[in-house]
């Protein structure tokens, strides 16, 4: 496994409500990246953080905000649900070596179900 | 939005056999690209991180391949087991550090 957590594995929300979901990171690691992964989909960009602070941004509106810790472990927040927010959320964590191409090591995700 | 395709979608082999995946994606503003294996209610697992045109990468059976110029990685297996059957996703870096994944291609390897 990747040392990746997150929590909880699942949970079901209904529309209009918000929801937090976390991440703990690999040791060391002070980089966090989020995706969402509907189904049938590959994995998409929501945003990434680097030492707490947001460090790129995918498609996403407003709605979804995130936070990173001085432990470098990181949140995921999703205000007014939407049924189309029903997806698998994966978050992943790097350490920048300045070289190409990091590796990023992913969590088991947290499947979020909207009704 | 960047296109980033993989073929097939998915794929029944027989063990002992060997098998390979396409994965399509922009020539353009290359970074790296990226190959996970994901088994179901695993984590992806990262398999490599490919950087150069020409590169070849090999962990064990499995074995990558990438053009930057045409746009295109192939992954192999060569002789594949049940332990296989996985969704096998790439994703093209393009200079930030986020990924834009492809769907992914299927593997079931019967015994």
């Amino acid at each position: 496994e990747t040392g990746v957590t997150q929590s909880p594995t699942h949970l079901i929300k209904t529309r209009g409500q918000q929801v937090t979901l976390r991440c703990s990171s690999q040791s060391g690691h002070n980089t966090v990246s989020w995706y969402q992964q509907a189904l049938g989909q590959g994995p998409q960009f929501i945003f990434q953080y680097y030492r707490e602070e947001e460090n790129g941004r995918g498609n996403f509106p407003p709605r979804f905000s995130g936070l990173q810790f001085p432990n470098y472990s990181s949140e995921l927040n999703v205000n007014a649900l939407e049924l189309d927010d029903s997806a698998l959320y994966l978050c992943a964590s790097s350490l920048p070596s300045g070289r190409a191409g990091d590796t990023q090591y992913f969590g088991p995700g947290t499947r979020l179900t909207v009704l | 939005i960047l296109n980033v395709e993989q073929s097939p979608q998915s794929l029944h082999v027989q063990e002992g056999d060997s098998t390979n995946f396409t994965c399509s994606f922009p020539s353009s503003n290359f970074y790296a690209l990226h190959w996970y294996r994901w088994e179901t209610a695993k984590s992806p697992e990262a398999l490599f991180v490919m950087t150069l045109n020409g590169d070849e990468k090999k962990k064990g059976r499995i074995s990558a391949t990438l053009n930057t110029k045409e746009g295109y990685s192939y992954l192999y297996i060569k002789g594949s087991q049940p332990e296989d059957s996985a969704t096998y996703l790439c994703a093209f870096m393009g200079g930030a550090n986020n990924l834009f994944f492809g769907t992914g291609t299927r593997l079931t390897v019967i015994p």
